[in-house]
Order: structure tokens, then C-alpha cells, then sequence
């Protein structure tokens, strides 16, 4: 199984600023990793998908991989109220089986 | 990104009757499918693995002639919640995954209660 850690949080950011979301993983065979937000009372969807070393930029998000550290972080610029959810990393690859933590609660408040 | 839907989004039941739920993947083929259940403030947690034209695997602590899966086709798998109680009560969530890329996409949810 491919254990994931994160923050449980609540990570709390003024409206406007920077949130950095990380996750730290175990299983060094991950090949991609994928970051969902999930709304309290709602299913996660996915935001952004990141397969190779380095930094993959989508609107106000950038998901940043380092394989050897085995991390991935999740930026949100410019943070909305609207980004205030739970956040949760996923590894994938192959076989692997998905279950999930308690991922990072944010809260951006006015 | 591509779409996976649930039916119902909300049931309420009585106490000892069977409910079933669909998951589908609308705009791809999805041999294996993942059955979730959240209770409130908890995280999700896996309660099947539901591969096309075989059995599903159940995760340990999970009743499988409580929960029957049934993934007939590449875009349709089935959670049967048998003789519910009150105790089921709680929002099911399937995701289908993506061939190649292992991409996972989520349903809405069902949420079910049992009265």
C-alpha cells in the first residue's frame, strides 16, 4: 500500500495570500500523483494531476513533485474563500489500491 | 475531465429493506471501480475494489453479503446495501479509474438514510 502523510490542519490563510498543502509519501515505485478537493457535505474532485519531477502550473494552482523526497505540494495563489475545503494527495500507479486519509482542511478567511 | 455518475443522490429507506446504488462512467471504460462510504467529520473510506466481469475485492471489516457489488459492464458497477438499519445510514461515494493514465474520477454521492 502507498501511505500517504498530510496535515490534518485547518491550515488557515487570509483571502488573498498563498496556501502550500504537502504531502509526504513512502512507496518510492509512485509514478503519479493526483491532489482532489473535497467540499464538506461533497464528493472529491479532482484539480490537478502531476506525473514527473518539477512543477505543473493550472490557473491559481501549482502542484510541485520531488521524487526523491519523496513529497508533493500543492500552491493555491491569490486564495479564494471558495478554496476552503479539505484537500487530499493521492499516489497512483499501476495496481495501486486508492484510500484516502483525513487530508488538509484550509480554511481562507475574509 | 471525465464524468462518473451516481442514481439515486439521496434515498431514505425503512429499516431492513435493500437499496441499491449505480455508479456509472459516462465518457470512458472503467474495468475497476472503487466503492467508498464517509461518515460526517471522517475521511472516506474504502469499502470495495469492483473490477468488470469478476468479483469484487472487499476491504477488511467489510461485510460482502451486506454490500453486494456488481460490475456487469466497463461503464456500470452496483453497491446492494441489504436489510439496511439506521447504522448504514452515511454518503457512498463511487469513483471509476482511468485506464492509462490511473486517473480517479468521483461520483456525487448517495446519500442514504435508513429510518
Amino acid at each position: 500500500q502507498k501511505e500517504v502523510e498530510q496535515n490534518s490542519g485547518p491550515l488557515s490563510v487570509p483571502e488573498g495570500a498563498i496556501a502550500s498543502l504537502n504531502c509526504t509519501y513512502s512507496d518510492r515505485g509512485s509514478q503519479s500523483f493526483f491532489w482532489y478537493r473535497q467540499y464538506s457535505g461533497k464528493s472529491p474532485e479532482l484539480i490537478m494531476s502531476i506525473y514527473s519531477n518539477g512543477d505543473k502550473e493550472d490557473g491559481r494552482f501549482t502542484a510541485q513533485l520531488n521524487k526523491a523526497s519523496q513529497y508533493v505540494s500543492l500552491l493555491i495563489r491569490d486564495s479564494q474563500p471558495s478554496d476552503s475545503a479539505t484537500y487530499l494527495c493521492a499516489p497512483s500507479g499501476g495496481s495501486y489500491i486508492p484510500t484516502f486519509g483525513r487530508g488538509t482542511s484550509l480554511i481562507v478567511h475574509p | 475531465g471525465a464524468v462518473v455518475s451516481q442514481h439515486p443522490s439521496r434515498v431514505i429507506c425503512k429499516s431492513g429493506t435493500s437499496v441499491k446504488i449505480e455508479c456509472r462512467s459516462l465518457d470512458f471504460q472503467a474495468t475497476t471501480m472503487f466503492w467508498y462510504r464517509q461518515f460526517p467529520k471522517q475521511s472516506l473510506m474504502l469499502m470495495a475494489t469492483s473490477n468488470e466481469g469478476s468479483k469484487a475485492t472487499y476491504e477488511q471489516g467489510v461485510e460482502k453479503d451486506k454490500f453486494l457489488i456488481n460490475h456487469a459492464s466497463l461503464t456500470l458497477s452496483t453497491l446492494t446495501v441489504t436489510s439496511a438499519h439506521p447504522e448504514d445510514s452515511s454518503f457512498y461515494i463511487c469513483s471509476a479509474r482511468v485506464p492509462v493514465t490511473d486517473t480517479q474520477y468521483f461520483g456525487p454521492g448517495t446519500r442514504l438514510t435508513v429510518l
